[in-house]
């Protein structure tokens, strides 16, 4: 089973800053089977990015995905009032499917 | 639009069974995996269950086989997980979600969740 730990647990920020947040995998994740989703509080999570590094259709070209192999990455170019949440990376494409996601990163606004 | 609405939930004693309905509406729910995903309290996400599109297959974390069963009737658009022998580690919101195209694929959309709590 493949672990996904993230960093840094929060990240304190300003609006109009850029953050960058990180996904490391325990071992490769195959053809860049990563997703990135944002989760507000008392609100069910939401699809960003999928593919480490396709936006979801709606979802601002602020956010972006990176990375492959065992080191991911979401940057959010220039942070708005309404970024601020807790993000998860998840790792997907198994088969049989079999999903596992990081601990999460709380953006917190500074 | 796309909605998913969970109902179901609530307290229930360790040992105990619930069942859990999600409805599907804005989309041919039949169409696509569903799953279920949990998250405990103050707690971070954990895929519980998918199942295909006619209900052929289906799939499970290793913590819920032979305990939970995921089902669906796409004539209601309506998908369902049967909870029994239930622990206090199973207390959590229960999401339902649509599963973006193939099996193994991320979550496109979400319902609001519906909590269990398991407690005596």
């Amino acid at each position: 089973e493949i672990v996904l730990t993230q960093s840094p647990g929060t990240l304190s920020l300003s609006p109009g800053e850029r953050a960058t947040l990180s996904c490391r995998a325990s071992q490769s994740v195959s053809s860049s089977y990563l997703a990135w989703y944002q989760q507000k509080p008392g609100q069910a999570p939401r699809l960003l990015i999928y593919g480490a590094s396709t936006r979801v259709t709606g979802i601002p070209d602020r956010f972006g995905g990176s990375g492959s192999g065992t080191d991911f990455t979401l940057t959010i170019s220039r942070l708005e009032p309404e970024d601020f949440a807790v993000f998860y990376c998840q790792q997907y494409g198994g088969s049989p499917p079999m999903y596992t996601f990081g601990q999460g990163t709380k953006l917190e606004i500074k | 639009e796309v909605q998913l609405v969970e109902s179901g939930g609530g307290l229930v004693q360790p040992g105990g069974s619930l069942r859990l309905s999600c409805a599907a509406s804005g989309f041919t729910s039949g169409a696509y995996w569903m799953t279920w995903v949990r998250q405990a309290p103050g707690k971070g996400l954990e895929w519980v269950a998918n199942i295909k599109q006619d209900g052929s297959e289906k799939y499970y974390v290793e913590s819920v086989k032979g305990r939970f069963t995921i089902s669906r009737d796409n004539a209601k658009n309506s998908l369902y997980l049967q909870m029994n022998s239930l622990r206090a580690e199973d207390t959590a919101v229960y999401y339902c979600a649509r599963v973006l195209s193939w099996y193994s694929s991320p979550f496109d959309y979400w319902g609001q969740g519906t909590l269990v709590t398991v407690s005596s």
